[in-house]
């Protein structure tokens, strides 16, 4: 398994604006997986993307993938005071390991 | 269905005393795995089953850290005896195919031991 990386590890933002996440990893992937983490909760999972998708979208969330640079992106877009949480991603490796590990996330805060 | 079950949500207990956490997986699942998160170490990988049997362990701590899984509808984690680096928030999470699909987490189970 690999881990991913997240960057930046915090970010505050007004509420309405958009968030931006980014995610690196070292080799290569079957998926990768953003998930959210609510304080005090269990993490749930916000999308996957596939290693031969490059862009993938859910309501107000974007995910693009750069295989070529072993990166992600989370885009919230009109972030809500409701988004804030940590955030991470789960890279898939192609391996025959396929348990996730997580990074220490980003910390987003939407201030109302 | 009801998600990932686990239980107790709060354990405090007396360093040396055991302690020993379950979990419910989602009905129809068949990978099972188990998570400890720290502020200081954040959230690692324990060990996780598939089919019931326990794939990879190397994530246990040492050996007073023991993971059964006798059926496909209940796993637990014990810990003999507890010490105060122990207190962590355990997550028992579950998929239909981890390669491809992705995990659901329970509420986790905060451990404190003094």
């Amino acid at each position: 398994s690999q881990q991913g990386e997240e960057d930046p590890q915090a970010l505050s933002i007004q509420e309405g604006e958009n968030a931006t996440m980014n995610c690196s990893y070292k080799t290569s992937i079957n998926n990768l997986q953003w998930y959210r983490q609510n304080s005090g909760r269990g993490l749930v999972h916000l999308i996957l993307i596939r290693s031969n998708e490059r862009e993938k979208h859910s309501g107000r969330l974007r995910v693009t993938l750069d295989t070529s640079k072993k990166s992600s992106s989370l885009l919230i877009t009109a972030s809500r005071a409701a988004d804030t949480a940590s955030y991470f991603c789960a890279p898939i490796s192609s391996g025959s390991a396929r348990q996730l590990t997580f990074g220490s996330g980003t910390q987003l805060t939407v201030l109302p | 269905d009801a998600g990932v079950i686990q239980s107790p949500r709060h354990e405090v207990t007396e360093m040396g005393q055991e302690v020993t956490l379950r979990c419910k997986p989602i009905s129809g699942h068949n990978s099972l795995f188990w998570y400890r998160q720290t502020m200081m170490r954040g959230l690692e990988l324990l060990i996780y089953f598939n089919n019931n049997v326990p794939i990879d362990d190397s994530g246990m701590p040492e050996d007073r850290f023991s993971a059964k899984m006798p059926n496909a509808s209940f796993s637990t984690l014990k810990i003999q005896p507890s010490e105060p680096r122990d207190s962590a928030v355990y997550f028992c999470a579950s998929s239909l195919d981890p390669r491809r699909d992705e995990q659901y987490f329970g509420p986790g189970t905060r451990l404190t031991v003094t």
